[in-house]
């Protein structure tokens, strides 16, 4: 199985300052026939279902705010959110749905300063 | 739109059998894979498995494995969760979510359904 391990665990930033997030998987997560990464990142907010931010390790959802993005490739992944709003507080989840179990990170938990 | 409607909350007793539904609408049930994932109280989520309802070939992960079952009626547009024998451990909120591609199985969740909070207590 391909285990997903993300740092920090938590981490608090100021209004306006840039947050991120890292996420490494124990294996590539790279397809390379087909050039893409198998990989995902979703905000979850309290009481509420995860809701995908970032596929294909930097393509941004429809709808998504374009302080959000995503890089990375093979093992090792980004999520940056350039400017934070307080909307922004919740938990972050990266995914790898290249080979089955399609595992999640433990999380990293994001608060304002 | 494209929607996911889950069962309400269960509260059963150790042991107890189970199942629970997650009804899609707003696309072609058949043609998208759905998987579910298990969120205990304060942890991470946890992907359990996926089925293709069109011809409900499923995949678990091997933690889930033989303590669940995962199927789908695409007449009635339905996923389902089941357990034969509800252990307190298996307390948590489960989700279904959608592929985002009907003709992937490796693709991430575009769609989720609400949860469904299922409390094993004696």
């Amino acid at each position: 199985d391909i285990v997903m391990t993300q740092s920090p665990d938590s981490l608090a930033v100021s209004l306006g300052e840039r947050a991120t997030i890292n996420c490494k998987s124990s294996q590539s997560v790279l397809y390379s026939s087909k050039n893409k990464n198998y990989f995902s990142w979703y905000q979850q907010k309290p009481g509420q279902p995860p809701k995908v931010l970032i596929y294909w390790a930097s393509t941004r959802e429809s709808g998504v705010p374009d302080r959000f993005s995503g890089s990375g490739s093979g093992t090792d992944f980004t999520l940056t959110i350039s400017s934070l709003q307080a909307e922004d507080v919740a938990v972050y989840y990266c995914q790898q749905y290249y080979s089955t179990p399609y595992s999640f990170g433990q999380g990293t938990k994001l608060e304002i300063k | 739109e494209v929607q996911l409607v889950q069962s309400g909350a269960e509260v059963k007793k150790p042991g107890e059998s189970l199942k629970i539904s997650c009804k899609g609408s707003g696309y072609r049930f058949p043609n998208y894979w759905i998987g579910w994932v298990r969120q205990m109280p304060g942890k991470a989520l946890e992907w359990m498995g996926i089925i293709y309802p069109g011809d409900s070939d499923t995949t678990y992960s091997p933690s889930f494995q033989g303590q669940v079952t995962i199927s789908a009626d695409k007449s009635i547009s339905t996923a389902y969760l089941q357990w034969s024998s509800l252990k307190a451990s298996d307390t948590a909120l489960y989700y279904c979510a959608r592929h985002g591609d009907s003709r992937s199985r490796h693709y991430y969740f575009d769609y989720w359904g609400q949860g469904t909070l299922v409390t094993v207590s004696s």
